[in-house]
């Protein structure tokens, strides 16, 4: 059973960076789309952007100019970088599986992880 | 990026009803649309992919119906377990988004 894990600080400063990093296990990172999605809290769903074993990536355009994402296939973990973060960035973020079906189908999430963003 | 809208945002319905939840995008995205289950502090859970497509494990009073703008997800015979919230989703073009989901309550 393919899953996937969360992790990294539940509290970042305005202005840094939010890193995070997804580990997948019971599977392979690779031929998958991996994708990162944020939920502030009592909204919506947003797509950030999905990354590809082969390193290729996609941004949502609305948070191009701050999103990193990488891929570590030796070690199926799949990371997120936010620069200049603000309050509006706090919410819960989610790592998931596509490309199954379509790329941008998520069969498998993690159970997500909450950033907030204060001083 | 294509907008999707869903209706309604709520509904209250009993056990046994048959409840139908409407997503309508701002352009056509094939049958590219999946819709998907998120209960509180869960992660969402995928029901439908493209647009009729029954995800393994999901229970078969979920449907999924429509193609080009206007979608439709139902549940047969609404279950208590079933009290959620309801999201339709564009997997035909990025930035691939979301609505704003519709909220499930049993009576």
């Amino acid at each position: 059973q393919v899953q996937l894990q969360e992790s990294g600080p539940g509290l970042v400063k305005p202005s840094e960076t939010l890193s995070l990093t997804c580990t997948v296990s019971g599977g392979s990172i690779s031929s998958y789309f991996w994708s990162w999605i944020r939920q502030p809290p009592g909204k919506g769903l947003e797509w950030i952007g999905y990354i590809y074993d082969s390193g290729s990536s996609n941004y949502n355009p609305s948070l191009k100019r701050r999103v990193t994402m990488s891929v570590d296939t030796s070690k199926n973990q799949i990371s997120l970088k936010l620069s200049s973060v603000t309050a509006a960035d706090t919410a819960v973020y989610y790592c998931a599986r596509g490309g199954l079906v379509s790329a941008g189908t998520f069969d498998y999430w993690g159970q997500g992880t909450l950033v907030t963003v204060s001083s | 990026d294509i907008q999707m809208t869903q209706s309604p945002s709520s509904l209250s319905a009993s056990v046994g009803d048959r409840v139908t939840i409407a997503c309508r995008a701002s352009q056509s995205t094939s049958n590219y649309l999946n819709w998907y289950q998120q209960k509180p502090g869960q992660a969402p859970k995928l029901l439908i992919h493209a647009a009729s497509g029954l995800q393994s494990g999901v229970p078969s009073r979920f449907s999924g119906s429509g193609s080009g703008t206007d979608f439709t997800l139902t549940i047969n015979s609404l279950q208590p377990e079933d009290s959620a919230t309801y999201y339709c989703q564009q997997a035909y073009s990025t930035p691939w988004t979301f609505g704003q989901g519709t909220k499930v309550e049993i009576k």
